[in-house]
């Protein structure tokens, strides 16, 4: 079963405009995780925040996480036709149980 | 490259047929993930292996899929006896040791079954 959902399930944008993608998610968890994936294949590892952080940055990217609210974000700034791509949150709930949402497909127009 | 590593990349076979997927993790993790993805949709987890553990069986979604590990590296995902439903990407992923580390992902094996 799905713990983490992203929204929205789709995002078109135009190259330098700012997207945001959220997460949802239903358990407590240890840390929440966000991945890109291009074209359908394997994912890559974006950024990791903690269950005790509110906010972290990595470059163009900024997640922030609401326990209260059992929610995430993901801005990217400045986007750049390489964004493109679907992005996904990954939960780690205290069970030891990773899981990951259906994605958000973000399309930067160039 | 130092990467994970899934073979074939692409598998095609007919419905009925048995399908072996191989996944390479990166040397040194224990931690291995085998997921599948539908077209258009989100990973599908399907079964976990840590160390010596037992692994975590609980996405397999029937009784014709099965996973090995053996000497806590090479992992082999067999699928017999295929459906076209099966048809999926298969991904595979690997961490230093366990759940809730960075999963770092091979390129996936693609599997139509006709």
């Amino acid at each position: 079963s799905q713990q983490g959902e992203e929204d929205p399930q789709a995002l078109s944008i135009q190259e330098g405009e700012n997207a945001t993608m959220n997460c949802s998610y239903k358990t407590s968890i240890n840390n929440l995780q966000w991945y890109r994936q291009n074209s359908g294949r394997g994912l890559v590892h974006l950024i990791l925040i903690r269950s005790n952080e509110r906010e972290k940055h990595s470059g163009r990217l900024r997640v922030t996480l609401d326990t209260s609210k059992k929610s995430s974000s993901l801005l990217i700034t400045a986007s750049r036709a390489a964004d493109t791509a679907s992005y996904f949150c990954a939960t780690d709930a205290f069970k030891n149980d990773m899981r990951f949402g259906a994605g958000t497909r973000l399309t930067v127009k160039p | 490259g130092a990467g994970v590593s899934q073979s074939p990349s692409n598998k095609v076979t007919e419905k009925g047929k048995d399908v072996e997927l191989r996944c390479d993790p990166i040397s040194g993790h224990t931690a291995l993930y085998w997921y599948r993805q539908s077209l258009g949709q989100g990973l599908e987890f399907l079964i976990y292996f840590q160390g010596n553990s037992a692994p975590d069986k609980s996405g397999l979604p029937s009784d014709r899929f099965s996973a090995e590990r053996t000497g806590g590296s090479v992992s082999t995902l067999t699928i017999q006896r295929t459906q076209q439903e099966d048809s999926a990407v298969y991904l595979c992923a690997s961490s230093l040791q366990s759940r809730g580390e960075t999963q770092y992902f091979g390129p996936g094996t693609r599997l139509l079954v006709l």
